[in-house]
């Protein structure tokens, strides 16, 4: 079945500092979103990404969904320690809606 | 609040009882959701409805495991003679079809413990 690779799993900044992640697929999606959860509560979500090569921002947050439709990058600027959590991102195909396969996480830490 | 909404949040239950969690979703959803997450995965997929029909069912949805919803408006999961394994969060999450790219909300989380 369909795996997503997100990479770091956990990242360990400084106040202030810029933050990326990504994700990446063994095969295309049609839309890419990206959450954030924090700990003992649900996914939220962040941005969704619709088109293949759409950059989309979201406050300090920009994500891009890539021209191959295999993956999808996160960037968060100047970070805050509120942006503490675990960062998702998901797939989805057209041909099962509603179906999201999700990466495995990326844990940020950002220390004041 | 006009999220969706899960309860209860927590659940603690022995082995071998049967245990109910339910969905309200955000009002004018017409498709939600249930997805299981253990410590440290991403979520994954159990079961969606689109109105009250049950469209698709993972394989990881047992037959100890059931979902319904009647009237295409609050859903119920059921997980009947729990077992160790079952220990996770429960994640509901409704959209709507039709709207751009069929973004999906999720609630809350109902956390079980089976012990």
């Amino acid at each position: 079945g369909q795996q997503l690779n997100q990479s770091p799993q956990s990242m360990f900044i400084q106040e202030g500092e810029d933050v990326s992640m990504n994700c990446t697929s063994s095969s295309i999606f049609n839309t890419w979103l990206w959450y954030k959860q924090d700990p003992g509560e649900g996914p939220v979500l962040l941005i969704a990404l619709y088109k293949a090569g759409e950059l989309t921002s979201n406050g300090r947050l920009t994500a891009q969904f890539g021209i191959t439709r295999k993956d999808s990058f996160l960037n968060i600027s100047a970070s805050i320690p509120s942006d503490v959590g675990i960062y998702f991102c998901a797939g989805q195909l057209w041909t099962s809606y509603g179906k999201l396969t999700f990466g495995q996480g990326t844990i940020l830490t950002v220390h004041p | 609040d006009t999220g969706v909404s899960q309860n209860p949040r927590h659940k603690i239950t022995k082995r071998g009882q049967n245990v109910t969690f339910r969905c309200d979703p955000i009002s004018e959803h017409n498709r939600l959701y249930w997805y299981r997450q253990t410590l440290g995965q991403g979520p994954e997929f159990l079961t969606y409805f689109q109105n009250e029909a049950q469209l698709e069912k993972s394989r990881l949805l047992s037959d100890r495991f059931s979902a319904e919803r009647p009237k295409g408006s609050f859903s119920t999961l059921e997980i009947q003679r729990t077992e160790q394994g079952d220990s996770a969060m429960y994640l509901c999450a409704s959209s709507l079809v039709g709207q751009k790219g069929n973004t999906i909300y999720f609630g809350e989380g109902s956390w079980l413990t089976v012990v």
